[in-house]
């Protein structure tokens, strides 16, 4: 079973702009992480935010989680095409992530 | 610093065949994970190890998959007999001890006929 959703499921935009992907889940966790996965290829990490965090930077990524409403939002920057690829949000809750379905990215140059 | 290795990359078998895939961790990582990602979802935890022994295989099928990490090190991951519900990528991943972030390899993308 799968406790992230991500919204939406899938996001198409032209170079240069912002890309926002939303994660709702169930449970309380310890932390939510973030993921990227480009096709035939396995995850790569982007960022973890912890639950005692409401907000945080990497480069052109933005993270935002509100505990009280179970939910995450990750925030591309000045997209680029390199950033064509499924996001996938991770839940933690304690030695253990569950991931949702993903969103996929289509950045057009 | 070599990533997470998984081998083969892929393997095409027919149903009713056993099929093997292989992993090893990023050195030093006593943590090694074995996920399953079908088509359009996200990946979904089979095993979890700590060194050698298997901590969480509450969600392995455990009349057809086994796995094992002989020496807390590489990990092997079994199915026998394959069926064609099998057919998916599966992921190995790793990570150190106190550490939250998991490292992935490219995973095996298997399909059963």
């Amino acid at each position: 079973s799968q406790q992230g959703e991500e919204d939406p499921q899938a996001l198409s935009i032209q170079e240069g702009e912002n890309a926002t992907m939303n994660c709702s889940y169930k449970t309380s966790i310890n932390n939510l992480q973030w993921y990227r996965q480009n096709s035939g290829r396995g995850l790569v990490h982007l960022i973890l935010i912890r639950s005692n965090e409401r907000e945080k930077h990497s480069g052109r990524l933005r993270v935002t989680l509100d505990t009280s409403k179970k939910s995450s939002s990750l925030l591309i920057t000045a997209s680029r095409a390199a950033d064509t690829a499924s996001y996938f949000c991770a839940t933690d809750s304690g030695n253990k992530l569950v991931f949702g379905a993903g969103t996929i990215l289509r950045v057009k140059s | 610093e070599a990533g997470v290795v998984q081998s083969p990359r892929y393997k095409i078998i027919e149903k009713k065949q056993p099929v093997a895939f292989w992993c090893n961790p990023i050195s030093g990582h006593n943590t090694l994970y074995w996920y399953l990602q079908n088509l359009g979802q996200g990946p979904e935890l089979l095993i979890r190890y700590e060194n050698e022994e298997a901590v969480d295989d509450s969600q392995l099928p455990k009349d057809r998959f086994s796995a094992e990490r002989l020496k807390g090190v590489d990990s092997t991951l079994k199915i026998q007999p394959a069926e064609l519900g099998d057919s998916a990528v599966y992921l190995c991943a790793s990570s150190s001890g106190g550490q939250d972030t998991q490292y992935f390899g490219p995973g095996t993308r298997l399909t059963v006929l």
